[in-house]
């Protein structure tokens, strides 16, 4: 079965502060994709980047940056000089690469970090 | 872009009634619809995967009498909650996916609330 966990239930920064939000997740899929959301207070759900499972390479946008490590099968993610915009909740998701039978695959969520950026 | 609407954005109903909820995928075509409910502060909970032309499934405890799911095309998906309830009171958010194993795309989501 496939679990993710976000540890940090809140989190709340000064603005221009660099947060790390953490993300541990368990597969025994050797195929499958990472995934994070934002989820501002209107309440649509962002997508902010997919990482394939094979591909290891830290990726940045921006403020935005992200540290998959297999072998401690986390997925951080950092926000460089925060922004009150930033304020949110942030989900870590994963999918297997195909469901059974080749249907769709589906994402497992973690609970969630809620980040509070103020001035 | 990738972009999902859904309508209404809120509602509220009496009990009994039942209310039905559109999800759209705007400049692509769907082949799979998910549908979840978020509870506040919690994470989204997995209801139902709908393909277009087929039969929605449903998970394990989601009561697909009560929660009725139509796919009629590539870009909508329609969910009907029938004889609402205020303990169905939630956010419902729906996502679309081009292919098996593309990125799902969100809604903005419906708050339904039930008196």
């Amino acid at each position: 079965a496939q679990k993710v966990t976000q540890a940090q239930t809140e989190i709340s920064v000064v603005e221009k502060e660099d947060v790390t939000l953490d993300c541990v997740y368990e597969t025994r899929d050797t195929t499958y994709y990472l995934f994070w959301y934002k989820q501002p207070p209107s309440g649509e759900l962002v997508f902010l980047i997919r990482r394939n499972s094979f591909d290891e390479q830290n990726e940045i946008s921006g403020r935005y940056s992200w540290n998959f490590q297999k072998s401690t099968s986390s997925f951080n993610f950092t926000i460089t000089a925060s922004q009150v915009v930033d304020s949110a909740v942030y989900f870590c998701a994963l999918s297997e690469a195909l469901g059974s039978a080749g249907t769709a695959s589906k994402l497992t969520f973690g609970t969630g970090t809620r980040l509070q950026v103020t001035l | 872009g990738a972009v999902v609407s859904q309508h209404p954005s809120w509602v509220i109903c009496k009990s009994g009634t039942s209310v039905k909820i559109e999800c759209r995928s705007l400049d692509f075509q769907a082949t799979t619809m998910f549908w979840y409910r978020q509870f506040p502060k919690q994470s989204l909970m997995l209801m139902a995967t709908s393909n277009e032309g087929s039969k929605a499934t449903y998970e394990q405890g989601v009561e697909k009498d009560k929660f009725l799911i139509n796919h009629a095309s590539l870009t909508l998906s329609t969910l009907t909650v029938t004889s609402a309830h205020p303990e169905d009171s939630s956010f419902y958010i729906c996502s679309a996916q081009r292919g098996r194993t593309d990125t799902q795309y969100f809604g903005p989501g419906t708050r339904l609330t039930v008196l």
